[in-house]
């Protein structure tokens, strides 16, 4: 079975700071990994997302997310905070051949301060 | 513009009057689902459609029902609710395979 651990349930920045959230992914087969973006009283928004090509994806914004299959992880990383980078932050896993079931992991909420 | 719509975006009902959240997409896509979402869950499948009148259950569908009668929409009804349902719930669509998903805004659900 699938699954997604996210570390840490918030995560808090100053501006201009390195971003760091982290994801643990659980998965028999090869995996399509996502990171969706959430904004207070809205949908998700794509991020980025990994799907077997590079393991080194960018994504909106300036974020980018690195797969490492020996760590089994995709951690989101963004070289300097915006305080409009402020919102929750969603791993996701889903399965080449699957039928697009996405898994989520709990989510992380990002503050960013000044 | 390509979207995913719901109705109503906030809703507060009883427990057992039956209610209907409507979700439309307008990018022809064949996979629809819907999810809800509480906090430090995440967000959790209810049920998914892979095309017009085929549907299967989520991780979480006791208590919601869905139809696929044409290919944009894929409503979600609550016969009985129960205070247990009030949650956040998005629909959702994409094309077939691990493809991005695009999400509604989001529909705010209180059952009383």
């Amino acid at each position: 079975a699938q699954s997604v651990t996210q570390l840490g349930s918030h995560v808090s920045v100053s501006e201009g700071a390195l971003v760091l959230l982290r994801c643990n992914y659980s998965s028999s087969v090869p995996p399509y990994l996502f990171w969706y973006v959430q904004y207070p009283n809205q949908g998700l928004q794509l991020l980025l997302k990994y799907t077997s090509a590079a393991t080194l994806v960018k994504g909106i914004n300036g974020f980018e997310a690195e797969f490492k299959k020996s760590e089994t992880s995709f951690h989101l990383t963004k070289p300097s905070a915006h305080m409009s980078d402020a919102a929750e932050y969603f791993c996701a896993v889903s399965t080449v051949g699957g039928y697009n079931k996405l898994i989520f992991g709990a989510g992380t909420r990002l503050a960013v301060h000044p | 513009e390509a979207q995913v719509t719901q109705n109503p975006r906030y809703l507060i009902t009883v427990t057992g009057k039956k209610l209907t959240v409507t979700c439309s997409q307008n990018m022809n896509h064949e996979y629809m689902s819907w999810y809800r979402q509480d906090p430090g869950l995440g967000l959790r499948q209810i049920y998914y459609s892979m095309n017009v009148e085929v549907t299967d259950k989520g991780d979480v569908p006791e208590g919601y029902k869905v139809s696929r009668k044409e290919k944009r929409n894929f409503p979600l009804i609550l016969e009985s609710p129960s205070p247990n349902q009030t949650s956040l719930y998005f629909c959702a669509s994409s094309f077939q395979g691990p493809d991005t998903q695009y999400f509604g805004p989001g529909t705010r659900l209180t059952v009383l």
